[in-house]
């Protein structure tokens, strides 16, 4: 079984929607993060937490938000979907070691698309 | 200051030839400095990394080469092959900052 795990893997849905992407992780690790990525940007940070009790903003977290439910899950939701929020989305996990160095690993990716 | 430049946007080399990968960073305070590979349908995943005290790195056939003063660093793939076909990501780090290029999308031809 993988590790880090995204439901759905798609999801077409439409714009003033609310969607709800969520995440699972087997490895024990304190350190969860939401990524989207387009093509020709990379990835980039749209949320993180650390641990049960810390949430914290990245590059682009304006118009989502996130719930970390227990140290194994964290999902990422859409209020109100609009267009060019379509995109991948991917969650990652890293352990306890300096945040800086600790690898990440990535789930799947979800591709959502707003019509 | 934040951002990872990284080029070539996409790359198409022979089997058995050297493909490589560059990126630039402006932010002296990054300090790891890791390179990820994802293949189709997939999430990324880690290849090789380097800090900035070494100015080279070799994994089997992928290696990093890091030039400290030019604030530069690239990805050499040898004897390139169609496996390694994917989508290859410079990424920086410092503290709880983790920035990522824009992506390298490498075709090896057999």
């Amino acid at each position: 079984d993988a590790d880090v795990t995204q439901t759905p893997r798609n999801r077409i849905t439409k714009t003033g929607k609310r969607i709800m992407l969520e995440c699972s992780q087997t490895k024990g690790h304190d350190r969860m993060y939401w990524y989207r990525q387009d093509p020709g940007l990379g990835l980039r940070l749209i949320y993180y937490s650390f641990d049960v009790k810390d949430i914290n903003k990245g590059e682009i977290s304006d118009g989502y938000s996130v719930s970390r439910q227990a140290q194994a899950k964290f999902s990422l939701s859409l209020e109100s979907a609009i267009p060019n929020q379509t995109a991948l989305y991917f969650c990652a996990t890293s352990g306890s070691g300096r945040p800086s160095t600790d690898t990440q690993y990535f789930g799947p990716g979800t591709r959502l698309t707003v019509l | 200051q934040q951002q990872v430049k990284q080029s070539p946007q996409s790359l198409i080399v022979q089997k058995g030839g050297i493909s490589i990968i560059n990126c630039a960073y402006e932010n002296t305070a990054f300090d790891y400095f890791p390179w990820y590979q994802q293949f189709p349908g997939k999430g990324p995943a880690l290849l090789i990394a380097i800090r900035p005290d070494v100015s080279e790195k070799k994994e089997g056939r992928f290696t990093i080469s890091f030039n400290k003063s030019a604030k530069q660093f690239s990805l050499h793939i040898m004897d390139s092959q169609p496996g390694d076909s994917a989508t290859y990501f410079c990424a920086a780090s410092y503290g709880q900052n983790f920035v990522f290029g824009p992506g390298t999308r490498l075709s090896v031809l057999p």
